[in-house]
């Protein structure tokens, strides 16, 4: 299984951007790249998924490298809302095992 | 529509004892997952179904069993309860694999005394 590598925790500013890395240098052709997130005492929620090009909606960006290994999940604005542990996971196009990381703890100060 | 449905939210065993925590989605979903999250960890699969009928391992499927006889449910049963699995699980689901969204339920908080 590919395997993802994110920093541990992060801190940013309430209103300014954020930039969420995460490393996948053994991803495979038809490997997405997803994005979830998970507030305290709540199931993980999804925020955005790519496989190639870069992406964007109403919650997030995601800018996938060229070469595929990495990635960086965008939050334009932090709020105090989005203190939470992000997850970043690739996703085979076939097969049904799903493996976590242990994501980034993202804090948001006022 | 209702989602991924967990219950119970909260239980106490006993070691030793045995339960099954329901997990239900009305999506139609033919993915379905089983999570578990010790504190201040990620979540670790447990086991994992990709139809009714069809069930595999995940990372860490001792001292759990599960069944898929429908599409809606995917039980997942604790035999003999240990203090080690003590923690809070999460059921999932997902209408195929690649780049459809995975929904989690709330999640089920087990403690094992």
């Amino acid at each position: 299984d590919a395997k993802t590598t994110q920093p541990n925790s992060m801190e940013s500013n309430e209103e300014e951007p954020v930039h969420l890395p995460c490393n996948h240098s053994t991803i495979s052709g038809t490997d997405y790249i997803h994005w979830y997130r998970q507030l305290p005492s709540q199931g993980p929620e999804y925020v955005i998924h790519g496989l190639t090009s870069n992406v964007n909606n109403r919650m997030a960006s995601l800018a996938i490298a060229e070469d595929r290994k990495s990635s960086t999940l965008i939050l334009h604005r932090a709020t105090l809302r989005d203190a939470a542990v992000y997850y970043c996971i690739l996703r085979p196009e076939v097969g049904g095992k799903l493996i976590f990381g242990q994501g980034t703890e993202l804090s948001v100060k006022p | 529509n209702a989602g991924v449905t967990q219950t119970p939210k909260f239980r106490i065993l006993k070691i030793g004892q045995s339960m099954t925590l329901q997990c239900t989605q009305d999506m139609n979903h033919n993915y379905m997952y089983w999570y578990r999250q010790d504190p201040g960890m990620g979540l670790k699969l447990i086991y994992y179904s990709v139809g009714a009928g069809i069930t595999d391992k995940g990372e860490v499927p001792n001292g759990y069993n599960v069944s898929r006889s429908t599409t809606e449910d995917f039980p997942l049963r604790l035999e003999l309860a240990a203090p080690s699995q003590t923690s809070v699980y999460f059921c999932a689901s997902s209408y195929g694999t690649g780049g459809r969204t995975i929904y989690f339920g709330e999640g089920s908080w087990l403690t094992v005394v």
